[in-house]
């Protein structure tokens, strides 16, 4: 059974940073991409960023490019999200997502349950 | 970059057909996916690749797509299929992966 398990989330103040963690397990993590998605309080989807199943390639959303690293750790199954000069409308529940590809993750099969964000003084 | 536009809600009697539209300039040139999303939990793939489904997903879910819109349709709609539904494709001009403002599905 594929599952994976957000973690990191919490309060943070406008301008600090978070590392978001996401343990998977029941497929060979090694194999896809892998991807964040956000979604705002009451708010859509939004995807964040991607990162190819060893991490030759990465891909960035405008709205965090240059704030936040995608990377993962293909021996520790985990995929990671390093967030800086977080803002107030990063607020969100961010989701860990599998995809179905190794190099473009094209759509995602499997979600985790996510983990909150908040930005706020 | 692609924007997917969607209806912000759809309403369906029980036992009827519901349909949710994705549009967008040529969207039938790409590959189309949908997720449905129920209060306070993650999203679900339903439909990938415009119209096949993941083992689990009911036959009376379905998909198609074609020239500027995609469509959802859920057929014989029951009260569990009330959730949020997202389209979703990849933009391979800009290496985004693009997800349309997603449609509130009541069956009243």
């Amino acid at each position: 059974e594929v599952q994976l398990l957000e973690s990191g989330g919490g309060l943070v103040q406008p301008g600090g940073s978070l590392r978001l963690s996401c343990a998977a397990s029941g497929f060979t993590f090694s194999n896809f991409a892998m991807t964040w998605v956000r979604q705002a309080p009451g708010k859509g989807l939004e995807w964040v960023s991607s990162i190819s199943f060893s991490a030759t390639y990465t891909y960035y959303a405008d709205s965090v490019k240059g704030r936040c690293t995608i990377s993962r750790d293909n021996s520790k199954n985990t995929l990671y999200l390093q967030m800086n000069s977080l803002r107030a409308e990063d607020t969100a529940v961010y989701y860990c997502a599998k995809g179905v590809g190794g190099y473009n993750p094209n759509y995602f099969d499997f979600w985790g349950q996510g983990t909150l964000v908040t930005v706020s003084s | 970059s692609y924007v997917l536009t969607q209806p912000p809600s759809v309403s369906v009697a029980p036992g009827q057909t519901a349909r949710i539209t994705c549009g967008a300039n040529n969207i039938g040139a790409k590959s189309v996916h949908w997720y449905q999303q129920k209060p306070g939990q993650a999203p679900v793939l339903v439909v990938y690749n415009d119209s096949d489904r993941p083992s689990g997903i009911p036959e009376r879910i379905s998909g198609s797509n074609s020239g500027s819109t995609a469509t959802l349709t859920i057929s014989r709609a029951e009260a569990g299929d009330e959730a949020d539904y997202y389209c979703q494709l990849w933009d391979g001009s800009t290496d985004h992966w693009v997800f349309g403002g997603g449609t509130k599905l009541t069956v009243l």
